[in-house]
């Protein structure tokens, strides 16, 4: 596709529960970035990706935050017992080298009831 | 933290005024970005000046950057209703990571 796409668009899902989110980056691009916002805040950088692994996960939360790309093209963000903190919308970027402008999905809404 | 700081945190103006944002950061960088969000989901990229930049232009936007004050800002011209959103900046240093801060909220009354 054109742009960067994240599925699902939306998520709800009890505490205590195990979510998957994915991002399909813009072909080609060799860099990928996870982000969460919550309401009224900019987006928190989680996690970047360089071709297959992890350059910067000090975003990461906690170990409860996990992700993977391991074909240096879609990435999913793990997110084992998920907390009603968590709720947030996530945001995956990606770009052509890990310096200049990011091109963003339009997230994912996860809601933790 | 290398976060930008935007400021006012909201503006509103009339359609045809021009919308100055500013932004200040703490350390120092390789170049600052601009972005816009609409309705809490993705954002857009607008404009990146390097750190040897004073100033850049893209259409309506107008960013100028002055590094030995820390601070950049956002200059939109002309404005429209559809110029409606969050605006934050990033400031980037060696690493990748952008790291933001609240934003301003732009509202374009018609």
């Amino acid at each position: 596709g054109a742009g960067v796409s994240q599925t699902p668009s939306n998520k709800v899902t009890e505490k205590g529960k195990y979510v998957e989110l994915r991002c399909d980056p813009i072909s080609g691009h060799t860099a990928l970035y996870w982000y969460r916002q919550s309401l009224g805040q900019g987006p928190e950088f989680l996690i970047y990706f360089q071709g297959t692994g992890a350059a910067d996960d000090s975003g990461l939360p906690n170990d409860r935050f996990f992700a993977v790309r391991p074909e240096g093209s879609v990435s999913t963000l793990k997110i084992q017992r998920t907390e009603r903190g968590d709720s947030a919308v996530y945001l995956c970027a990606s770009s052509a080298a890990g310096q200049g402008g990011q091109y963003f999905g339009p997230g994912t809404r996860l809601t933790v009831t | 933290s290398q976060q930008g700081e935007e400021d006012p945190q909201a503006l509103s103006i009339q359609e045809g005024e021009n919308a100055t944002m500013n932004c200040s950061y703490k350390t120092s960088i390789n170049n600052l970005q601009w972005y816009r969000q609409n309705s809490g989901r993705g954002l857009v990229h607008l404009i990146l000046i390097r750190s040897n930049e004073r100033e850049k232009h893209s259409g309506r936007l107008r960013v100028t950057l002055d590094t030995s004050k820390k601070s950049s800002s956002l200059l939109i011209t002309a404005s429209r209703a559809a110029d409606t959103a969050s605006y934050f900046c990033a400031p980037q240093t060696s690493g990748s990571r952008l790291t933001f801060g609240e934003g301003t909220q732009l509202t374009v009354n018609p």
